[in-house]
């Protein structure tokens, strides 16, 4: 089973911040948090990945709490091209088993 | 999704038929795997492999065989198609080593009639 439960849809205002949440309560200390996101049935695509910092790329931002059994995917200006499945999964080292949950579908509206 | 190839990109099999879906990457990643997407659902691991001549199963293995004889090849076979096995399969490649991406293919759609 995924190790993290996401809401299974949310809708986003064109040009505001888009906000999704992720809970993984069971997450260990050296496990790594990703985020993916798919656009229609095109391959998976990475966005970000943290282990305990918060980490900021050109795409995005990752918030990780504290306690690392939370984290928020920020997409700071969503525009109508970031309408797709959001994934977060979270990962040990590259010989785990990557299993993906159902994910978010962002919904970005004009 | 540079790096990960996938061929075909479509196929129509009939039930009972047997194909490979060929997947092949250049990075030389350890890690290799296949997953399978149904309509309006998730991504669901068949099998995957941490090298060369390492395999093991995913979430759906039945009705699929693998082998991984090089680093860069990871085939997925269906040994005898059947209409449940109609789905998007992708296939997906890791750097080994802690927090490294995993990148993935464009994808192969395959209908079983």
């Amino acid at each position: 089973d995924a190790k993290t439960t996401q809401p299974p849809s949310m809708d986003c205002a064109e040009g505001r911040a888009a906000n999704l949440p992720c809970n993984h309560s069971t997450i260990s200390g050296n496990e790594y948090v990703y985020w993916y996101r798919q656009i229609h049935s095109q391959g998976p695509q990475y966005i970000i990945h943290g282990l305990k910092n918060n980490e900021t790329n050109e795409m995005a931002s990752l918030i990780i709490t504290e306690d690392r059994k939370s984290s928020t995917l920020i997409l700071p200006h969503a525009t109508l091209r970031d309408t797709a499945v959001y994934y977060c999964i979270v990962l040990k080292t590259s010989y785990d088993k990557v299993i993906f949950g159902p994910g978010t579908s962002l919904s970005v509206i004009p | 999704n540079a790096g990960v190839t996938q061929t075909p990109k479509f196929q129509v099999l009939k039930t009972g038929q047997s194909m490979t879906l060929q997947c092949a990457q250049d990075m030389n990643h350890e890690y290799m795997s296949w997953y399978r997407q149904d309509p309006g659902m998730g991504l669901r691991l068949i099998h995957y492999s941490v090298g060369a001549g390492i395999t093991d199963q995913g979430e759906v293995p039945n009705g699929y065989n693998v082998s991984r004889s090089t680093t860069e090849d990871f085939p997925l076979r269906l040994l005898s198609a059947a209409p449940s096995q109609t789905s998007v399969y992708f296939c997906a490649s890791q750097v080994t080593g802690f927090g490294n991406t995993i990148y993935f293919g464009e994808g192969s759609w395959l209908t079983v009639v």
